[in-house]
């Protein structure tokens, strides 16, 4: 069936430092990818997103690169913030599949 | 922000009575979701609707039911609460399935049974 892994962390950064999330996915066809991002005490909301392989996703200083031969997702950020702390979480949506698959959730704390 | 309104933000209720969670959106897209976020399971599907009326039932719908009467609403019913449903609860939306499509969230209701 179509899944999604990521490193489950927590991830203990200091601040400026190189951010790197793995995410990988299992599923037949082409799906879409996303990287959701939760903030203590509030919904999710879109990071990024990629549609078709090849594709990078960017926003806020993240970057994701849509990888078809390694079916993975990766999230990157140069130089993270303290306001970076909070929970990160890789997802697919597929074509012709009706709802969205979450990863379990990466955990970030970026210490000054 | 996606125009999504979840109401209550915050309840506790007693084990066996009913709760209703209500999500309210102004984006007049068609599809709704409820989801509940449980630590070491992530987020898991309970209902969804793809219209007025039209619902189906996700990977954890044992003790919820769900009502669809209206595009901009959708009620997740918790018709006799367990401590087991003491959870957060998401309600998601999205204008269509299919890649390219983008699934928005509220900003979650936080229920505790006791």
């Amino acid at each position: 069936g179509n899944s999604v892994t990521q490193m489950e962390g927590p991830v203990t950064l200091s601040e400026e430092a190189f951010l790197t999330i793995n995410c990988t996915y299992t599923a037949t066809g082409y799906p879409s990818l996303f990287w959701y991002v939760q903030y203590p005490g509030e919904g999710l909301q879109l990071l990024l997103k990629a549609t078709k392989a090849d594709d990078k996703g960017s926003n806020k200083g993240f970057e994701a690169t849509y990888r078809k031969e390694t079916t993975s997702f990766h999230l990157e950020k140069g130089s993270v913030q303290v306001s970076d702390s909070a929970v990160y979480f890789c997802a697919l949506l597929k074509t012709s599949y009706d709802k969205v698959i979450f990863g379990p959730g990466t955990s970030l704390s970026v210490i000054p | 922000d996606a125009g999504i309104t979840q109401s209550p933000r915050h309840k506790v209720t007693e084990t066996g009575t009913p709760v209703t969670l209500r999500c309210h959106q102004t984006e007049n897209h068609r599809y709704m979701y409820w989801y509940r976020q449980d630590p070491g399971h992530g987020l898991r599907l309970i209902h969804y609707s793809y219209g007025v009326k039209d619902t189906d039932k996700g990977e954890v719908s044992d003790g919820y039911s769900v009502s669809r009467s209206k595009t901009e609403d959708f009620l997740l019913t918790l018709e006799s609460a367990t401590s087991s449903q003491t959870s957060v609860y998401f309600c998601a939306i999205s204008e269509s399935l299919g890649a390219g499509n983008t699934i928005y969230f509220g900003e979650g209701s936080w229920l505790t049974v006791v």
